[in-house]
């Protein structure tokens, strides 16, 4: 039973692109959380939504737009791609004060 | 701002023996979490160990341990009996208690285990 799953794991694309990242959790988690890895390993929040609502957005460039459907979802879409975009994406889930679980990552290589 | 800093980028330990991994934060919070994740390979963050701030008692999960130090801000990691499955990049992460649990996690840099056989 997988807990947090995103898909695709692997987007390569061009520049200028627009693509989105799919995540769902099958845990019952009211927050879910967009983070970026970069190249250094360096991870970093994007995001936070908190039964559909946006709870932290950390300067990111509005070229990134989450969207929560319902609160098992909450999907990432990137629109005109930058060779910086250039990452690991992950998805999170946390019940409430306690840890948070971590989707497999989509590794985003914009060409 | 809350900030966590790993001071090893890398370190190597040999099967079977002892291995500490540093980590540092920086909080006013009185009330917090502090939490070692493990990134193999495969990337898939995995979580070691966590610990609240409010216990004065240092987690344990089987051969990892928390030294948890509140007062010097000091949230170390040993690893006894290190096997070769341990070998991975570790995150230091912190998490805030002020926003009722959509807090997020603040990591550090990580440091890279390598066990030598």
């Amino acid at each position: 039973d997988t807990a947090v799953s995103q898909t695709p794991k692997y987007l390569v694309t061009q520049m200028g692109n627009d693509k989105s990242i799919k995540c769902e959790q099958n845990l019952g988690h009211d927050t879910m959380y967009w983070y970026k890895q970069d190249s250094k390993k360096f991870l970093k929040i994007m995001f936070s939504y908190n039964n559909k609502e946006l709870i932290i957005n950390e300067t990111v460039p509005n070229r990134f737009s989450p969207k929560s459907p319902d609160k098992a979802h909450l999907n990432l879409h990137i629109n005109s791609l930058e060779l910086g975009d250039s990452a690991v994406y992950f998805c999170a889930s946390s019940p409430d004060l306690a840890e948070q679980f971590f989707g497999p990552g989509t590794r985003l290589t914009v060409l | 701002a809350q900030t966590v800093t790993q001071s090893q980028p890398e370190m190597s330990v040999q099967e079977a023996e002892t291995v500490t991994l540093s980590c540092t934060y920086d909080t006013s919070e009185s009330d917090y979490y502090l939490f070692w994740y493990k990134q193999p390979p495969s990337r898939q963050m995995i979580l070691v160990i966590r610990q609240e701030a409010y216990k004065q008692q240092n987690a344990t999960e089987n051969r990892f341990s928390v030294n948890f130090q509140k007062a010097a801000k000091s949230f170390s990691l040993k690893i006894s009996d290190s096997q070769l499955g341990d070998a991975a990049m570790y995150f230091c992460a912190y998490k805030g208690t002020t926003q009722g649990g959509s807090e997020k996690l603040v990591f550090g840099k990580g440091t890279k285990l390598t066990v030598n056989p």
